[in-house]
């Protein structure tokens, strides 16, 4: 089955720097990348995906690229904000699979 | 539109007791799962349905069972529980998968003594 695996577990960012959180993946069939934002207490939700057949895509101060060849993916958020600190997980799954496999968490703390 | 609910929030069960999780959602999903949560772990999958009447075994499904007896409903039973059971249990919903994301609910915690 997919492993997904992801670095770093825990990040510490100055308000203003950016942080890039990464993601390797073992299915060469996987074709769709979910990350979810999950907040202290929270539910896990949706913030960015990617499909295979886009390199990279951004929604302001998030972006997502995939690199299908050395199978990765990476999430970048900029200029980041005391309220991005949360617990973001990536995920991995097929077009024809049942399952979503996720990363173990990066645990982003924003210092002001 | 309240998307997935799970019920109950919080529960304090004894070794042994057993109880019943309800997961519903209201958007018409054919894909339902149950995961748990533990410090450290990340998300891991207990269960999960294809559909009405179909369920599958996950990462960590002993300890557990799970019935969907209609679509927009997915239960998830301890029969015996165990203080390893103690975590936080999530449910999510999508459309069968293909680019599609999941929603999850709010979540349930559960302390076992």
């Amino acid at each position: 089955g997919e492993n997904v695996e992801q670095h770093p577990s825990t990040l510490s960012v100055q308000e203003g720097d950016s942080a890039v959180i990464k993601c390797t993946y073992s299915d060469s069939a996987s074709n769709y990348f979910p990350w979810y934002k999950q907040e202290l207490g929270k539910r896990p939700q949706l913030i960015i995906d990617i499909r295979s057949n886009v390199g990279e895509k951004k929604d302001q101060r998030i972006a997502v690229t995939l690199n299908k060849t050395a199978k990765h993916f990476s999430l970048h958020i900029t200029e980041t904000q005391p309220e991005d600190s949360a617990v973001y997980f990536c995920a991995a799954t097929t077009n024809t699979g049942n399952q979503f496999y996720f990363g173990t968490g990066t645990s982003l703390t924003v210092i002001p | 539109n309240a998307g997935v609910t799970q019920t109950p929030k919080f529960r304090v069960l004894k070794t042994g007791q057993s109880m019943t999780l309800l997961c519903a959602q209201d958007m018409n999903h054919e894909y339902m799962y149950w995961y748990r949560q533990d410090p450290g772990m990340g998300l891991r999958l207990i269960h999960y349905s294809v559909g009405e009447g179909t369920t599958a075994k996950g990462e960590v499904p002993d300890g557990y069972n799970v019935s969907r007896l209609k679509k927009q409903n997915f239960l998830l039973g301890l029969e015996s529980a165990a203080p390893s059971q103690t975590s936080v249990y999530f449910c999510a919903s999508s459309y069968p998968i293909g680019g599609q994301p999941q929603h999850f609910g709010d979540g349930t915690r559960l302390s076992i003594l």
